[in-house]
């Protein structure tokens, strides 16, 4: 079956820095999302990772490893308004987007 | 910009009534996705749509229809509510269903079904 996997809750203090993992085991491999999504809003895309490697873009950053099935988010310099709940999701060989559940992120002062 | 606009935002509906929720876009987008969000769950695709005139199932499309008759409009209908259907509906649209194409998401539908 196809399964990707990230922590549920995750806690921070602003400034900081976070890491969120996610590993995937899925039917083939067209790219990696991360998406925030805010309580009670809908899911907002953050970046995509489809090589090896990390993709910088502002405060956040993603990567990936293929081969370890394995991407990380890095969020650096934590704000208060990062207080979300963080999207991993794979897009098959159907190119259908597989979903983790989701971690959700406090930051606290 | 109102991208990708769903109504109702809430519903309250009786088991065994029908309910249709609507989603439309104005990106001109050819791809469209339904979706529901379930607490301790991973977003989960009912039914999507490469392009106009063409629908296909996702993982959980039992009691749930669609159609496309034209590019903006994309309505998921449940034909007969039962309240295992109760969860938060999110409608999303891409440029193509391509690898590379992000997902842009409307702002949910919130049903129960009591």
């Amino acid at each position: 079956g196809q399964n990707i996997d990230q922590p549920t809750e995750m806690t921070a203090t602003e400034g900081a820095i976070v890491q969120i993992n996610c590993t995937y085991q899925t039917s083939g491999f067209n790219g990696l999302f991360w998406y925030q999504q805010h309580a009670g809003e809908a899911p907002t895309f953050l970046s995509y990772n489809v090589l090896d490697g990390l993709e910088e873009k502002g405060r956040f950053s993603s990567f990936l490893s293929r081969s370890k099935g394995y991407s990380y988010l890095l969020l650096k310099e934590l704000q208060m308004k990062d207080s979300a709940s963080y999207l991993c999701a794979v897009m098959d060989s159907n190119y259908q987007l597989i979903w983790g559940a989701g971690t959700k992120l406090i930051i606290k002062p | 910009t109102a991208g990708i606009t769903q109504a109702p935002t809430s519903q309250i509906l009786a088991a065994g009534r029908s309910m249709t929720l609507r989603c439309t876009q104005d990106m001109r987008h050819n791809a469209m996705y339904w979706y529901r969000q379930d607490l301790g769950l991973g977003l989960r695709l009912i039914h999507y749509s490469n392009t106009a005139g063409t629908t296909g199932k996702g993982e959980v499309p039992d009691g749930y229809s669609v159609s496309r008759a034209n590019t903006d409009d994309f309505p998921l209908t449940l034909a007969s509510a039962v309240p295992s259907q109760t969860s938060v509906y999110f409608c999303a649209s891409s440029e193509t269903s391509g690898d590379t194409d992000t997902q842009y998401f409307g702002p949910g539908t919130r049903l129960t079904v009591l």
